[in-house]
């Protein structure tokens, strides 16, 4: 069963700094990993999607790179800013569908405050 | 850019009260899901839906809980008899694969409806 856990579960950074969020998975055996973001009570956004053949992926100041072998993705944020205070959202797909126990597997997020 | 709409965003009911959470997803995707998230818990999978009929559900979706989409548009889910463990926030998800041989494009979230059981 596929497991996923991000680390740190909550971080607190000033303004202005670079900063990188970590997700881990058991199984590498992956279709595609996911970022997410979700601002309290809310929906989820997708921020960007890697398939498992690629390294990275690039929007704006967000990069996040996909070790498969290794199970690890990681979400770089340049020059961070107030409003990307959120919790981000690692989620990795298992099988083709996106749905069921193997589907999409959620990690419990990472809680960002960005201080002003 | 289309998107995932639920309605409504909150709903508070009765313990024992039947509750209908609502959906459109994207028009043209084919699958269709319910996740669920309670309070300080990961995103969990509830069930998913193609072609008209469930193609795979979790444990946590028992005989209570049905989905139905009564026309072209509509996504819903149904919890028949609510429990106070209920209280979560519910989100639909829509998803086209380009192809069959392309199955790398992201699931779509609603913005979720947040369900409190009393």
């Amino acid at each position: 069963k596929q497991e996923v856990t991000q680390i740190p579960a909550a971080l607190s950074v000033p303004e202005g700094e670079n900063l990188v969020l970590n997700c881990s998975f058991t199984d590498s055996a992956i279709y595609n990993l996911q970022w997410f973001r979700q601002d309290p009570g809310k929906g989820l956004t997708s921020l960007l999607l890697i398939q498992s053949s690629q390294r990275e992926q690039t929007s704006g100041r967000l990069n996040a790179s996909l070790d498969k072998s290794s199970g690890r993705s990681t979400l770089y944020i340049a020059a961070s800013q107030p409003g990307d205070s959120a919790t981000y959202l690692c989620a990795v797909r298992s099988s083709m569908w996106g749905g069921g126990a193997d589907g999409l597997t959620f990690g419990k997020g990472t809680h960002l405050i960005i201080q002003p | 850019e289309p998107e995932v709409t639920q309605t409504p965003s909150h709903q508070v009911t009765q313990m024992g009260q039947e509750v209908i959470l609502r959906c459109v997803p994207i028009s043209n995707h084919l699958y269709f899901y319910w996740y669920r998230q309670i309070l300080g818990q990961k995103v969990e999978f509830l069930v998913s839906f193609y072609n008209n009929e469930i193609s795979e559900k979790s444990e946590i979706f028992d005989d209570q809980f049905s989905v139905e989409r009564p026309d072209g548009s509509n996504f819903t889910l149904k919890i028949r008899s609510t429990k106070l463990e209920d209280s979560a926030m519910y989100f639909c998800a829509s998803y086209l694969p380009g192809s069959l041989l392309n199955y790398n494009s992201p699931l779509h979230f609603g913005n979720g409806t947040r369900l409190t059981v009393t």
